[in-house]
């Protein structure tokens, strides 16, 4: 079963306007963390904004902000005033501990690919 | 500041060769991870070190080697390419504490085709 669903495969959304990119994730940890990660065309995986698990507000960071809704398992993305740079592929991940050594691992979605029109 | 350098940045193989990625990373990080992403996909995580002489496997390990020396360098081998290893190719590196922000920074990535 797919621990990380990214829905949209693609997004369009206006220049300056807001989007929402959806991330819905399954565990039975109590204590786990989600991420959203940037990758531009060039290929770098540039690190958007964190939520803890018990973190009781939403992560905000500059125009990204994640709506965290723990009972709905479900992380998802919000850009804000969104710029022609913004045009990407988003991937959203978990946090999950790894047998042995208290290790853990960024488990992937499959990606959105998000493309702004000027 | 470099971060994490992953080299080479690409590379053609011809099938049954061998090679090694190289990542090194200046953050002093305990954890460090392979990562590949095959075309239309999240990331899959290949192997994990959390820390100098520990090394571990991860989802999909088959085909690959690591090790880990120092706490700078992570690098990974392949032994007998196959058409089935052409992905792009991840290095990170994390401080790993469980219950804080633990993300991970990314390498630039390495794009290998095997022919």
């Amino acid at each position: 079963a797919q621990k990380i669903t990214q829905t949209q495969p693609g997004m369009f959304v206006q220049e300056k306007e807001a989007v929402t990119l959806d991330c819905t994730y399954d565990t039975s940890d109590q204590s786990y963390g989600l991420f959203w990660y940037k990758q531009p065309s060039s290929g770098e995986m540039i690190f958007l904004i964190y939520q803890g698990s018990y973190d009781e507000q939403n992560a905000t960071e500059g125009r990204y902000s994640l709506n965290f809704q723990k009972a709905r398992k479900s992380a998802n993305l919000v850009i804000s005033a969104s710029q022609l740079g913004d045009s990407a592929m988003y991937f959203c991940a978990m946090r999950e501990a790894l047998s042995g050594a208290g290790s853990y691992q960024l488990t992937f979605g499959k990606g959105t690919k998000l493309s702004v029109i000027p | 500041n470099a971060g994490v350098t992953q080299t080479p940045k690409f590379r053609i193989l011809k099938i049954g060769q061998s090679m090694t990625l190289q990542c090194t990373q200046d953050m002093n990080h305990n954890y460090m991870y392979w990562y590949r992403q095959d075309p239309g996909m999240g990331l899959k995580l290949i192997y994990y070190s959390v820390g100098a002489g520990i090394t571990d496997k991860g989802e999909v390990p088959n085909g690959y080697n690591v090790s880990r020396s120092t706490t700078e360098d992570f690098p990974l081998r392949l032994e007998l390419a196959a058409p089935s290893q052409t992905s792009v190719y991840f290095c990170a590196s994390s401080r790993g504490r469980a219950g804080v922000n633990t993300e991970a920074f990314f390498g630039q990535g390495t794009r290998l085709t095997v022919v």
